[in-house]
């Protein structure tokens, strides 16, 4: 069974740091890891979606990277700002059948100006 | 572009009552699930379907039913709904990933917020 886990549960750090947010996953064998943002009462963003070939995908200030042997991505985010505080979800999507997804418990970020 | 549409956004129910919760996608996505939010509890799948017609249990689908008889609808339904279900709902869909091409990226609606009493 998938296990997805994320490190830290919470993150609280001052505006301009650049941060890393961890996510973990038991099974290797996936479709791809999808990384979301999810604000306060609203639903999931999508972020960044990196296939499993993929070792990495950056949009904007965002850059996650996949190491599907280690089973482990990280989301990184350059030069935080207050707007950036939300909390972040990694899915793990399988690689057979209909691709079932797993989703990590999420990483709490606060931004401080 | 609409996405993922869900409806109603928020309702109240006393328990025993029924209803319906209301899934539509405009991307012609063949996957789509419903989750529930809970704290402390991340997102649980509740059920799924890969298809018109077709639908599947996932991690926590007693009291639950669901049909998709469109392609663009999926519907959550509550036949006598109880306290335990107050959650957030969330539906969500992607393309099939059964062709090479399709990345499987997954949409997310804003979420229906149901409370039981």
């Amino acid at each position: 069974k998938q296990e997805v886990t994320q490190i830290p549960a919470a993150l609280s750090v001052p505006e301009g740091e650049n941060l890393v947010l961890n996510c973990s996953f038991t099974d290797s064998a996936i479709y791809n890891l999808q990384w979301f943002r999810q604000d306060p009462g609203k639903g999931l963003t999508s972020l960044l979606l990196i296939q499993s070939s993929q070792r990495e995908q950056t949009s904007g200030r965002l850059n996650a990277s996949l190491d599907k042997s280690s089973g482990r991505s990280t989301l990184y985010i350059a030069a935080s700002q207050p707007g950036d505080s939300a909390t972040y979800l990694c899915a793990v999507r399988g690689g057979t059948s209909y691709g079932k997804l797993t989703f990590g418990q999420g990483t709490i970020l606060t931004v401080h100006p | 572009n609409a996405g993922v549409t869900q409806t109603p956004k928020f309702r109240v129910l006393k328990t025993g009552q029924s209803m319906t919760l209301l899934c539509a996608q405009d991307m012609n996505h063949e996957y789509m699930y419903w989750y529930r939010q809970d704290p402390g509890m991340g997102l649980r799948l509740i059920h799924y379907s890969v298809g018109e017609g077709t639908t599947a249990k996932g991690e926590v689908p007693d009291g639950y039913n669901v049909s998709r008889l469109k392609k663009q609808n999926f519907l959550l339904g509550l036949e006598s709904a109880a306290p335990s279900q107050t959650s957030v709902y969330f539906c969500a869909s992607s393309y099939s990933i059964s062709l090479a091409e399709n990345t499987g990226e997954l949409f997310f609606g804003e979420g229906s917020r149901l409370t039981v009493l």
